[in-house]
């Protein structure tokens, strides 16, 4: 079993959709929640980072993390078809240095 | 650019020849990080550094690659000897410093290698 589980998709949704993405983790150490966006062939772009439980707001993405449940997700409002892309979840634990442990990422196709 | 940088874009190597990939981090940055993206997979890490320093190598296979972060110039990943299953995209990131709230990792836009 992964230590980071994140469904592959493809997700597609009409445009102005709300866009759902969730990871489930098995590590309990990982602080640290991550949200990245890649493009094809191009390298991840931070989209959110968050400490612990709690929900984090930035335009129309938000985050949200529940350690209890072990599952991290990730809102994005009004999609346009320019939010196409992969997201990846990532994780890290200040005991392992930082290294950031990711899921396999979700493809998102935003239909006009 | 102030990002992290990446050289070469895009490599291609034949069996058995070495390969060479480069990453100058972020401006301030003195963490550096690599991962590997197989086809079709996420990204994996491979190996932590500091300037002179590898902190944390358990993602790098035994054989066949090493890294390097001199105090001047920028951080190398080495892959001697290389074999097809080596035919991925390869990132670096950086981050400022390491144990803090704020850490985050920036990526670069990575090396496409490519074992004939």
């Amino acid at each position: 079993q992964k230590e980071v589980e994140q469904d592959p998709g493809p997700l597609s949704v009409p445009e102005g959709a709300i866009v759902s993405l969730n990871c489930t983790y098995s590590n309990s150490a990982f602080q640290y929640f991550m949200w990245y966006r890649q493009y094809s062939r191009k390298g991840p772009e931070l989209l959110m980072y968050t400490y612990s439980s709690g929900n984090k707001e930035d335009g129309r993405f938000t985050a949200q993390v529940d350690k209890s449940s072990k599952y991290i997700s990730l809102f994005i409002r009004d999609s346009q078809p320019s939010d196409s892309a992969t997201y990846l979840c990532a994780m890290s634990a200040v005991a392992a240095g930082n290294k950031l442990t990711f899921g396999g990422g979700t493809r998102v196709l935003v239909k006009p | 650019n102030a990002g992290v940088m990446q050289n070469p874009r895009h490599l291609v190597r034949r069996r058995g020849q070495e390969a060479r990939l480069r990453c100058s981090p972020m401006k301030g940055h003195s963490h550096v990080y690599w991962y590997r993206q197989l086809p079709e997979e996420g990204l994996k890490f491979m190996v932590y550094l500091q300037k002179e320093n590898i902190i944390d190598e358990s993602g790098m296979p035994k054989e066949r690659f090493s890294a390097e972060f001199p105090k001047e110039g920028p951080s190398i990943l080495r892959i001697q000897q290389v074999v097809r299953g080596d035919s991925a995209a390869y990132f670096c990131a950086s981050s400022p410093r390491r144990g803090s709230s704020t850490d985050t990792q920036y990526f670069g836009p990575g090396t496409r290698l490519t074992v004939l």
